[in-house]
């Protein structure tokens, strides 16, 4: 069974652009989550995706936004990049079945450079 | 509000000694536990969880956690590290809303 498969693996971007990221989940997988990673602030939730509907949302500001197609593929934008938007972008999927809360699969991320 | 704190930044140890890495967390209800670890440039692979029942959870690579409701703790133990095992470490709560939160990491250096 293929993984958490995500495009680019990097990415070097001037401040000012945007960027989209691409998360392709785990077949039969209908969450799609995003975390952003850097040395400060650790592991910080972005958002997720299930069934093409943003279920739940972190604290970041509205330059971030995502989306999930209909076949769970999920793709993330940054609209005007800072500096400081430079990190390891990570998906996770999973069955995320309301019942119970399983486990998240990631992908190998994304690092993206702001210059 | 739900958090989680790992206590040591980074643990050094000789290969084949013991290895406990510290988790604890905070919340008021039902909790799901995990613990990922992440090599250099790498995503994270999950290496247990805990949903419930036995509070005595193993996982991969001869990793194992126990969770103890009372002192709040998901502590990680490998009775024999090897230096493939050095890497950084991760807990994380899982919430009922879907995301996780997770620790500050721990990074595991195993010397030969």
């Amino acid at each position: 069974k293929a993984g958490v498969t995500q495009t680019p693996r990097y990415l070097i971007k001037t401040r000012g652009q945007q960027v989209t990221l691409s998360c392709s989940p785990i077949s039969g997988h209908r969450s799609v989550s995003w975390y952003q990673q850097t040395p400060g602030q650790g592991l910080q939730f972005l958002f997720e995706y299930f069934s093409e509907t943003q279920r739940n949302k972190g604290n970041f500001p509205g330059r971030f936004s995502g989306r999930q197609f209909s076949n769970s593929r999920s793709e993330m934008n940054v609209s005007t990049l800072e500096l400081g938007d430079s990190a390891l972008y990570l998906c996770a999927s999973s069955i995320r079945d309301r019942t119970q809360n399983t486990e998240a699969f990631f992908g190998q991320g994304t690092r993206l450079t702001v210059v | 509000a739900q958090s989680v704190t790992q206590l040591d930044s980074q643990v050094p140890v000789f290969e084949e000694a013991p290895v406990e890495l510290r988790c604890n967390y905070s919340s008021s209800v039902s909790v799901y536990l995990f613990w990922y670890v992440q090599y250099p440039n790498q995503g994270l692979q999950l290496l247990l969880k805990y949903l419930s029942g036995s509070t005595l959870v193993k996982g991969i690579n001869g990793f194992e956690a126990e969770f103890n409701k009372s002192q709040t703790s998901f502590h990680l133990r490998k009775p024999s590290v090897h230096i493939s095992d050095t890497a950084e470490y991760f807990c994380a709560l899982g919430r009922s809303q879907g995301n996780l939160i997770f620790g500050k990491g721990t990074k595991l250096s195993v010397k030969p």
